[in-house]
């Protein structure tokens, strides 16, 4: 595998259920995120985590729970969700802390979430 | 505050002729500039950023972009636009200084590219 790769690319879920979309990057990097995409709006950022360390939390609902037990590997929690946190879910990688500013970030393939 | 701006929601253009899809930013200190590509059901791809130097970057299919400092502009540009290019492209900035600058990208809405033959 390569690049970053993310599990399921497809989930179908009910409000009452938890599931967990799973992140892994294989390009040796220091800084993991969650983006969430919806229809017609900018991406919109989560969280960061910089050496399995969160330095970011951008007011995201408490039903989304992160969890990054090393560098290379990043989950998104979720229990209880609204028919409005349907959205791709997008999970990305950079070499350098995110607040250096200068680095790019490499993307994985996102989770389409429906939540019924 | 950081903030991204593409006019445009679409973009036609034939293929062969030149394509322009434009970007413009506000940000405090000098900014930090990315274009990145998304193709239907895939994450995005980094196609080229500008950091510091030459205002002209040059990135991966044979795109370019022009940093102009004085429009705050990073228009992303290509020569010959192919069908395949059709895709959606976000233009993204990240700044440096300032208390309320963590490094973040903050990214613009998004300008489709249809390229027909």
């Amino acid at each position: 595998e390569t690049g970053v790769t993310q599990t399921p690319r497809h989930l179908v879920m009910g409000m009452t259920n938890k599931k967990s979309l799973k992140c892994e990057q294989h390009l040796g990097h220091n800084a993991m995120y969650w983006y969430k995409q919806s229809a017609k709006k900018p991406l919109e950022l989560m969280f960061v985590y910089n050496f399995k360390e969160q330095t970011e939390n951008n007011s995201v609902p408490s039903r989304f729970s992160p969890e990054c037990p090393n560098s290379s590997h990043l989950f998104l929690h979720l229990h209880t969700l609204q028919p409005e946190d349907s959205a791709l879910y997008l999970c990305a990688s950079s070499q350098d802390p995110p607040d250096w500013g200068n680095n790019e970030q490499f993307f994985g393939p996102g989770t389409r979430l429906t939540v019924l | 505050a950081q903030s991204v701006a593409q006019p445009e929601d679409q973009v036609n253009v034939a293929e062969g002729n030149p394509l322009t899809v434009k970007c413009t930013y506000s940000v405090s200190g000098n900014p930090y500039l990315f274009w990145y590509v998304q193709y239907p059901n895939r994450g995005l791809q980094f196609l080229l950023k500008y950091i510091t130097g030459d205002n002209l970057v040059k990135g991966s299919y044979g795109f370019e972009a022009e940093f102009n400092k004085s429009q705050t502009s990073f228009h992303l540009k290509k020569p010959s636009a192919l069908v395949s290019d059709s895709a959606l492209y976000f233009c993204a900035v990240s700044g440096k200084g300032g208390s309320s600058n963590t490094g973040k990208l903050i990214f613009g809405q998004g300008t489709t590219l249809q390229v027909k033959p």
